[in-house]
């Protein structure tokens, strides 16, 4: 089974601190892909990376950063956050295509105060 | 852009009877992809179905099943003999081989026992 995990389920930070979000995924998929998700807004889509080193915005992008050194890890930075970056940060992966699956991890949820 | 559209932020049904969960989209290409994720309390979102738009076949996978009308650019989800742990938030979305996917904002469905 695809795993997806992400590095804590629940985080509590400070305006105007640097946030990091860890996600890791152990089936070699080629794509990885960060959501937030907010109560009647659904699903957006804020980075993705079709491969290492490679990144591309997504709908959402401002006042957050990504970073993808190895395959399978895929980061998170929210540079200096806000209260409006509270909300729960989804990570996904899947292999090359836009037929696949996406496999998710179980989520951060993220209270900045 | 291509939108997704779910017009039922919330439904509910009773345990054993079949609900239909709406879903439209709006997009100009001719070949893409279209999902239903499922989103538990607290777990997981997991891929329900998906079906492509050149297979004119409706997928089908167990109780679920999806009724997609390319012309009408709607893919609804038929939930038959409906189960408690069948209550979630579901999400549908589209993909193509340009765009990731892009997800509706949700219906939250609740199974009465």
């Amino acid at each position: 089974d695809v795993k997806v995990t992400q590095s804590s389920r629940y985080l509590v930070k400070r305006t105007g601190e640097k946030v990091f979000l860890e996600c890791v995924q152990d089936m070699d998929h080629e794509n990885m892909f960060w959501y937030r998700q907010d109560p009647g807004l659904g699903l957006r889509l804020i980075y993705f990376s079709y491969d290492v080193k490679m990144k591309e915005k997504g709908d959402i992008p401002e006042g957050y950063s990504v970073s993808r050194e190895k395959k399978e890890r895929f980061s998170l930075i929210l540079e200096s956050a806000s209260t409006n970056q509270t909300s729960m940060y989804l990570c996904a992966s899947s292999l090359g295509g836009p037929q696949e699956t996406q496999y998710f991890g179980p989520g951060t949820r993220l209270l900045v105060l | 852009a291509q939108t997704v559209t779910q017009s039922q932020p919330e439904m509910s049904v009773q345990e054993a009877e079949t609900v239909t969960l709406s879903c439209t989209y709006d997009t100009s290409e001719s070949d893409y992809y279209l999902f239903w994720y499922k989103q538990p309390p607290s777990r997981q979102m997991i891929l329900v179905i998906r079906q492509e738009a050149y297979k004119q076949q409706n997928a089908t996978e167990n109780r679920f099943s999806v009724n997609f009308q390319k012309a009408a650019k709607s893919f609804s989800l038929k939930i038959s003999d409906s189960q408690l742990g069948d209550a979630a938030m579901y999400f549908c979305a589209w993909s193509s081989g340009n765009t990731p996917l892009v997800f509706g904002k949700g219906t939250r469905l609740s199974v009465i026992a």
